[in-house]
C-alpha cells in the first residue's frame, strides 16, 4: 500500500522559499503524476501543480510564476519549491498521487503545515 | 478556470438519515471527470468518488456519486456516525483542477 509522507521546515520568513519533499513509501514513484494541494486553516483546498516521474510538470497559472518541482526517483522522492512567499502562502501542504487515469488524488500524505512568519 | 459551487454549506442530519449533497459547476466538466473527497478534522481528504460516480476502493456502498455536465450530486444514503465530516467536489476535466469550498455534514 502506497504511502506519502511530506517533510520541510514548518516556519518560513516572508520572501524567502517554501521547499517541501514528499518521500513515496510502500510503491514505485515511476510511471505516476505526483502532485502538490495546499489548504490554509479553516478554508478549501487549492492545486498547486504535479510532476511526472520523466520531470515533466503542470501548475496552477495562479501560482506558475512561483512554483518549481522536482523529482528524484532513485530516493523516490518528489519536490516542491514556492518562492517570494507571503502569510498568503501559510497553509498545510499535502502531497498526493494522481488516478491512474485521470487527475484524481489518492492517497494523500498526512499533509504538513507551513507558517510564514517573520 | 471551471469554478464549483457546493450546496449546502451545512447539512444538519441525524444517523440513519439519507444526506444529498449538491456540486454545480460553472461550466460543462467534460467526461464528468469529477470526484467526491471526504475530510475529517486534522486529517487528510479521502478519495471517495472518481469519474462522477466511481467508488474508490474500500468506499462503502452508501455512498453514490451521480451526475453530468454542470450537475453533481454525492448521496450517503445511511448515515453512519463516521461519516460526519466535510466533503468536497473536485474537477479534473479542465486544467486547473479545481475544487468546491466544502460541504459539512454535522450531526443535527
Amino acid at each position: 500500500q502506497v504511502q506519502l509522507q511530506e517533510s520541510g521546515p514548518g516556519l518560513v520568513k516572508p520572501s524567502e522559499t517554501l521547499s517541501l519533499t514528499c518521500t513515496v513509501s510502500g510503491g514505485s514513484i515511476s510511471s505516476y503524476y505526483w502532485s502538490w494541494i495546499r489548504q490554509p486553516a479553516g478554508k478549501g483546498l487549492e492545486w498547486i501543480g504535479r510532476i511526472y516521474t520523466s520531470g515533466s510538470t503542470n501548475y496552477n497559472p495562479s501560482l506558475k510564476s512561483r512554483v518549481t518541482m522536482s523529482v528524484d526517483t532513485s530516493k523516490n522522492q518528489f519536490s516542491l519549491k514556492l518562492s517570494s512567499v507571503t502569510a498568503a502562502d501559510t497553509a498545510v501542504y499535502y502531497c498526493a498521487r494522481d488516478g491512474v487515469s485521470g487527475n484524481w488524488f489518492d492517497p494523500w500524505g498526512q499533509g504538513t503545515l507551513v507558517t510564514v512568519s517573520s | 478556470e471551471i469554478v464549483l459551487t457546493q450546496s449546502p454549506g451545512t447539512l444538519s442530519l441525524s444517523p440513519g438519515e439519507r444526506a444529498t449533497l449538491s456540486c454545480r459547476a460553472s461550466q460543462s466538466v467534460s467526461s464528468s471527470y469529477l470526484a467526491w473527497y471526504q475530510q475529517k478534522p486534522g486529517q487528510a481528504p479521502r478519495l471517495l468518488i472518481y469519474g462522477a460516480s466511481s467508488r474508490a476502493t474500500g468506499i462503502p456502498d452508501r455512498f453514490s456519486g451521480s451526475g453530468s455536465g454542470t450537475d453533481f450530486t454525492l448521496t450517503i444514503s445511511r448515515l453512519e456516525p463516521e461519516d460526519f465530516a466535510v466533503y468536497y467536489c473536485q474537477q479534473y476535466g479542465s486544467s486547473p483542477e479545481t475544487f468546491g469550498q466544502g460541504t459539512k455534514v454535522e450531526i443535527k
